[in-house]
């Protein structure tokens, strides 16, 4: 069966410190990768998506970047961490099959700047 | 833009009422459409999707919902909710076309079932 882990599952990091949040996907191949953040009281906000290795495309214009060095690999990244960047980032994933684009999500990642 | 509105960001229920959720889309192509559910401390999770065929959608724990295409709406439906039904639920909207499946998400509803 598929698993989808997510590491830290919190980190507390001061404004201006780097960034490097992990999403590693176990039990399936090729798969679609995400990255979300989850505010209160605004839903899930897609921030990248990637469709292949080195394939990364940008929802939002943002402080992060995101990373896909391996096929069940998706990093997260920031160089300088700011007080906005706090938040649940969520990775999910999903099967590339014609008419099913399901997402399954991991735990996720608390973050908070200070 | 491609957006999903969600209509009750907090309900408050007892246990056995009925429950509704709004969700509405803005977008004119084939969509497909999802209710994903966290509840307190666990993974956000699947509780019913629509691809194609009977509007009409049955989910896990006695969820179904129902796709007007007329309307734009996905609502979410359950006929006596239980406490343990407390959690927060999100609608979400990707296209039928593509190969990337983005997902469009609602803002949430917060449901609290008092026992």
């Amino acid at each position: 069966s598929q698993t989808i882990h997510q590491w830290p599952a919190t980190l507390v990091q001061p404004v201006g410190s780097p960034l490097s949040l992990e999403c590693t996907v176990e039990g399936t191949s090729n798969p679609n990768l995400y990255w979300y953040r989850q505010a209160a009281g605004r839903g899930l906000q897609l921030l990248f998506y990637s469709v292949g290795i080195g394939q990364i495309s940008s929802e939002v214009p943002q402080n992060l970047s995101a990373s896909r060095p391996q096929d069940r690999q998706f990093i997260l990244s920031s160089k300088k961490l700011l007080l906005s960047d706090s938040g649940f980032y969520l990775c999910a994933w999903s099967v590339r099959q014609v008419s099913s684009y399901e997402q399954y999500f991991g735990p996720g990642t608390r973050l908070t700047v200070t | 833009a491609q957006s999903v509105s969600q209509h009750n960001h907090h309900v408050i229920l007892s246990e056995a009422a009925s429950l509704e959720l709004g969700c509405n889309y803005s977008y004119g192509g084939t969509v497909n459409l999802f209710w994903y559910v966290q509840y307190p401390g666990q993974h956000l999770q699947l509780l019913l999707k629509y691809f194609s065929g009977d509007p009409l959608v049955k989910g896990i724990k006695g969820f179904e919902a129902e796709f007007i295409k007329s309307k734009f709406s996905f609502n979410l439906r359950k006929p006596s909710v239980q406490w343990s039904d407390t959690a927060e639920y999100f609608c979400a909207v990707s296209r039928s076309s593509g190969n990337t499946g983005k997902l469009i998400f609602g803002q949430g509803t917060t449901l609290q079932v008092k026992p």
